[in-house]
């Protein structure tokens, strides 16, 4: 079964705190990950990708294919930052393409 | 340029009555999806259209739910005989070309409530 699993609803840190938002998958094949964002009162927007292998907002992701996760990191994190937060993956399906997300992670940086 | 414009942002409607949920892609993209997202829940794939056929409609969880795209380029939702149960937001988003890897960008949802 295609599934994305994000195991906290809620995180809270504190600014400057180091942040993981933690998410593992379920597919076979090879799927593309993908970490969309949504902050207060904006629409759902990407993230980062891995393909791309960059960092944004100070955010990477590293793919572990052992272990089907694709956990979200940043060293220090900031108000700003919090949103909520969708691990989702792009995989084949036929000749389609779809994305399949998780359930979501709330941040809240606090000061 | 403008980005993905859903209409109405807001919908109240009667169980049992019609609707149609409008989605405008960004001008040039040929992929478009739509996404159903429950309270506390991500979003849930519904239909994807590559041009102006459904390439995968395997996410529409019955027969009250269509959706048509019949220039390519709007696409609308239509729910009939709506149940309380339709209650969510209604996500749709498009892509350049829908491959595996292309960012979707995504509307700012239609909210649809039955009451």
């Amino acid at each position: 079964a295609q599934r994305v699993t994000q195991p906290e609803k809620l995180l809270s840190v504190f600014k400057g705190a180091p942040v993981e938002l933690k998410c593992n998958y379920s597919y076979s094949g090879s799927p593309e990950l993908f970490w969309y964002v949504q902050y207060s009162r904006q629409r759902l927007q990407l993230l980062l990708r891995h393909i791309s292998r960059e960092s944004i907002k100070g955010f990477t992701a590293d793919l572990n294919k052992g272990e089907t996760s694709f956990h979200l990191k940043k060293p220090f994190a900031q108000e700003e930052d919090s949103a909520m937060y969708y691990c989702a993956l792009s995989g084949s399906s036929g000749r389609t393409y779809k994305y399949i997300f998780g359930t979501g992670t709330r941040l809240k940086v606090l000061a | 340029g403008a980005g993905v414009s859903q209409t109405p942002s807001n919908k109240v409607t009667e169980k049992g009555k019609y609707v149609e949920l409008r989605c405008d892609p960004i001008s040039g993209h040929t992929a478009l999806y739509w996404y159903r997202q429950s309270l506390g829940q991500g979003p849930e794939f519904l239909i994807y259209f590559q041009g102006t056929g459904a390439a995968d409609d395997s996410g529409l969880p019955n027969d009250r739910f269509f959706a048509v795209r019949p220039e390519g380029s709007v696409s609308t939702l239509k729910i009939q005989r709506t149940e309380r149960g339709d209650s969510a937001v209604y996500l749709c988003a498009s892509s350049p070309s829908g491959g595996m890897n292309t960012e979707a960008f995504f509307g700012q949802g239609t909210r649809l409530t039955v009451v």
